[in-house]
């Protein structure tokens, strides 16, 4: 069964606006969760690290004050992408690592975003 | 040159065929691989873990071969359901999110 959850599924928002998206891992706690991105046609990658208690940790590239990440519970991490624009429309995945599963990495259902 | 390279097809193939996917990497310290299945506008799902050993479970097989660092995935008997898109994961380094991710190899399997 699914172990990482988010919300929403489909988000179709207006240029400027911020969105919230939610990841939750499911009956285990989650101190580090993981924030991709999917443009259509490409691979995954990563955007950042969010560590539950601290400042997440971005890759090179991705703008920390558009994309705002808080992990403020063992079991919730969220993903503000500030003053959408229609470039950042596009498959947010959130993952996470499960206790005792080694480096395995279970990936949330995603988020499509699109920015008219 | 990119981390993970793998052919992107697509593959199309008739049901009950016999297909391989390769997949090549450039860390030769990479310590983790997976096989990831991704369906159309959907999360990755976790395929199959890929030990040094080699693997199998079930219709599918995974190999990994260090020296020449790269990995294979062997799917025996192919079904309908097995359309999708295989991704290659390495991970550079254990404890780490050093995971990085071909762009997939499409696959269709025809009736």
């Amino acid at each position: 069964g699914a172990v990482v959850s988010q919300h929403p599924s489909r988000v179709i928002c207006k240029s400027g606006t911020s969105v919230k998206i939610e990841c939750r891992s499911l009956d285990f706690q989650a101190t580090t969760m993981f924030w991709y991105r999917q443009f259509p046609k490409q691979s995954l990658m990563l955007m950042a690290t969010s560590n539950e208690g601290s400042k997440a940790t971005y890759e090179q590239g991705v703008e920390k004050d558009k994309f705002l990440i808080n992990h403020a519970s063992l079991t919730l991490s969220t993903l503000t992408v500030t003053s959408a624009h229609p470039e950042d429309s596009s498959f947010y995945i959130c993952s996470a690592r499960v206790p005792g599963r080694g480096d395995t990495q279970y990936f949330g259902p995603g988020t499509r975003l699109t920015v008219l | 040159r990119k981390e993970v390279e793998q052919d992107p097809g697509p593959f199309n193939v008739p049901e009950g065929a016999t297909v391989a996917f390769n997949c090549t990497y450039s860390n030769s310290a990479s310590q983790s691989f997976f096989w990831y299945r991704q369906d159309c506008r959907k999360e990755p799902k976790l395929l199959m873990s890929v030990y040094s050993s080699g693997n199998e479970d079930g219709r599918f097989t995974a190999q990994l071969n260090r020296a020449s660092q790269y990995i294979s995935l062997l799917i025996r008997d192919s079904k309908l359901s097995d359309s999708a898109t295989y991704l290659c994961v390495v991970n550079c380094q254990t404890g780490a999110n050093n995971l990085f991710f071909g762009t997939g190899t499409r696959l269709t399997v025809i009736p």
